[in-house]
Parts: C-alpha cells; sequence; structure tokens
C-alpha cells in the first residue's frame, strides 16, 4: 500500500511570498488533514476533510493559509503572505472513516517550510 | 489549554533496559488514546492505542497502561533498542475523533 505523499519535501521563501505544498492521501482514505508542526510541539490541526467537505478548520489562520481537496481526493495548502512565524513542517495525514475505535492517522513525510 | 502534557522534553536509557514515557490528560471525555513515533525528517508514524475501557494494551515490545483516575497514561518500551530512539507523542481523542497531542519526548537509548 502506497503512503501519504507530500511535495515538496523542503521549501525556503522570503516573507511575504507564497508557498503551497501538495498531498496525496492513501487510496480509499476519506478523511484527509493538515497539521502544522513547530519544533518541540506536537501537531496543530490546521484542516480536516472529508472528502471534499471541510470538518474543521477552525484553527486555520484564514487570512494567509487556504487549503483545497478537488474531487476528494489529493490537497494543496497555501500560505500567501507567508511570515516568520510560518517557518515549521507541514504534516499531511489521512485515515478511513470509523464508526467506532481508535481513528489512526497516517502521516506524509512532511513539508519543512522555512522562511526568511 | 492543554489538555495531553508530556512532561519529560527527553529520556536516556540504557540499551537492553526499560523505557518508561508518561502522559498526562485533563479531558475526562477522551475515550482513545493513541502513541505515535517520529524519527527526523519522517512523519509519525503509530505505534500503540488504548481504549478508556481498558487499562493495559500490549503490542510485543510495547505496552500501554492507562490509569483513569489519575488522568494518566504511560508506554512502556522492553527492552529498550538503539533504533527506539525517537520522537514519542502521546495523543488522545474524544467522540469527535480530532486527535490532541502532546509535545513529545525525544527517547535516547545509549548502547
Amino acid at each position: 500500500e502506497a503512503g501519504v505523499a507530500q511535495s515538496p519535501r523542503y521549501k525556503i521563501i522570503e516573507k511575504r511570498q507564497s508557498v503551497a505544498f501538495w498531498c496525496n492521501p492513501i487510496s480509499g482514505h476519506a478523511t484527509l488533514y493538515w497539521y502544522q508542526q513547530i519544533l518541540g510541539q506536537g501537531p496543530k490541526l490546521l484542516i480536516q476533510f472529508q472528502n471534499n467537505g471541510v470538518v474543521d478548520d477552525s484553527q486555520l489562520p484564514k487570512d494567509r493559509f487556504s487549503a483545497e481537496r478537488l474531487k476528494g481526493v489529493d490537497s494543496t495548502l497555501k500560505i500567501q503572505p507567508a511570515k516568520l512565524e510560518d517557518s515549521a513542517v507541514y504534516l499531511c495525514a489521512s485515515s478511513l472513516v470509523r464508526s467506532s475505535g481508535a481513528n489512526v492517522l497516517t502521516f506524509g513525510a512532511g513539508s519543512r517550510l522555512t522562511v526568511l | 489549554d492543554q489538555q495531553v502534557k508530556q512532561n519529560s522534553p527527553s529520556l536516556s536509557v540504557q540499551e537492553g533496559r526499560i523505557s518508561i514515557l508518561n502522559c498526562d490528560y485533563t479531558n475526562s471525555m477522551f475515550d482513545y488514546f493513541l502513541w505515535y513515533k517520529k524519527y527526523p525528517a519522517e512523519g509519525p508514524t503509530f505505534l500503540i492505542s488504548i481504549s478508556s475501557i481498558k487499562d493495559k494494551n500490549e503490542d510485543g515490545r510495547f505496552t500501554v497502561f492507562l490509569n483513569k483516575s489519575a488522568k494518566h497514561l504511560s508506554l512502556h518500551i522492553v527492552p529498550s533498542q538503539p533504533g527506539d530512539s525517537a520522537v514519542y507523542f502521546c495523543a488522545a481523542s474524544a467522540s469527535n475523533y480530532q486527535l490532541i497531542w502532546g509535545a513529545g519526548t525525544k527517547l535516547i537509548i545509549k548502547p
């Protein structure tokens, strides 16, 4: 089974520039998540999709971050304009829709963003 | 408000000995707890989970213990191996399935 694919793995930009990250989840996983992880902290959920609908985007800074999941498969996360504090690893994860049991997420390798 | 806390940023253990990683939580509505392991430059990978109706779950060298009255869980790794050196995250979820994460504990296994 192919894992969660993310690109690019690394990106360096200057503040006020824009950047986009791409994610392709595991085939058949209806739920897709974007997390932001800052060094020394746990992952912070930015947005959760189920198929192509948004389930939770309460922690997404909507003035600069946007995300879409067209056709309910792959997804893009965009930051425009970037700030210094956006320097982090952006993790994409996917999971099956479960009616019970632990919600086990499978993560991609992440996209490391450095804003100068 | 940190609902899930891992109070030890790092832990160093001799190879072959037991590693014990701790996690505390505040929300009594959490019904599942999960442990993830993360190597540098990789995403977290799922290790083991436990339901709130159980007090122990075991998978090979990994055992998770849950003490609901103390709102505390721990991950035991026995015996510890060099490949276990990683950052370990504790996460919890309530019925809405959103995971709440701790800040992680870096485990270093010394040869």
